[in-house]
């Protein structure tokens, strides 16, 4: 089984401070994606990656960056946190013979006061 | 641009009764794929069934299947003899020529003993 791992399920962080992020897939997908979801909006896209240290904006990547150094870690990095960064981040992969299908890690629920 | 759209942001369905999510969506490419995914308060993503556009027939995995009609541009999620455990958040959700999905907002269902 594909094994999607984020490094935090919850985090509190304060405004100002730069956060990290890890996601580790373990099945040598080549395509990582990283998302928040807030309720009534969905998921929306911040960063993706096609391959190491290959990074794409999505849709919202203001005040974020993101890091993949190594195939199977995407990175999300918040700069300097705020508090409408408060949000549930999702990280997921997808591998080169089904593009579509979407391998999802366990959510990391970030908290900026 | 493409959108999906769930008009159900929460829905209430007795056990052992079938339920229908609702999803519309809207794009200009010929080519697409349509997903839904479910979403328990435990937070991770789960895959439940995918629908190409070329596809004749509607997709169907075990409980679930997807009313795909293409000239309404529409793509419903049947369960059919809901259960307690089918309690979750549910999204649709479409590809782009990119492979990157396009999300709706989410339908709460609630399945009631």
């Amino acid at each position: 089984d594909v094994k999607v791992t984020q490094s935090s399920r919850y985090l509190v962080k304060r405004t100002g401070e730069k956060v990290f992020l890890e996601c580790v897939q373990d099945m040598d997908h080549e395509n990582m994606f990283w998302y928040r979801q807030d309720p009534g909006l969905g998921l929306r896209l911040i960063y993706f990656s096609y391959d190491v240290k290959m990074k794409e904006k999505g849709d919202i990547p203001e005040g974020y960056s993101v890091s993949r150094e190594k195939k199977e870690r995407f990175s999300l990095i918040l700069e300097s946190a705020s508090t409408n960064q408060t949000s549930m981040y999702l990280c997921a992969s997808t591998p080169p013979s089904s593009p579509y299908e979407q391998y999802f890690g366990p959510g990391t629920r970030l908290t900026v006061t | 641009a493409q959108k999906i759209t769930q008009t159900q942001p929460g829905m209430f369905v007795q056990e052992k009764e079938a339920v229908t999510l609702d999803c519309t969506y809207d794009t200009s490419d010929p080519s697409y794929g349509l997903f839904w995914y479910k979403q328990p308060s435990s937070g991770e993503m789960i895959f439940l069934i995918y629908q190409g556009s070329y596809d004749q027939q509607n997709a169907t995995e075990g409980r679930y299947s997807l009313n795909f009609q293409k000239a309404r541009k529409s793509a419903n999620l049947v369960i059919s003899a809901s259960q307690l455990g089918d309690s979750a958040m549910y999204f649709c959700a479409m590809s782009d020529s990119n492979y990157q999905l396009i999300w709706g907002a989410g339908t709460k269902l609630i399945i009631k003993p």
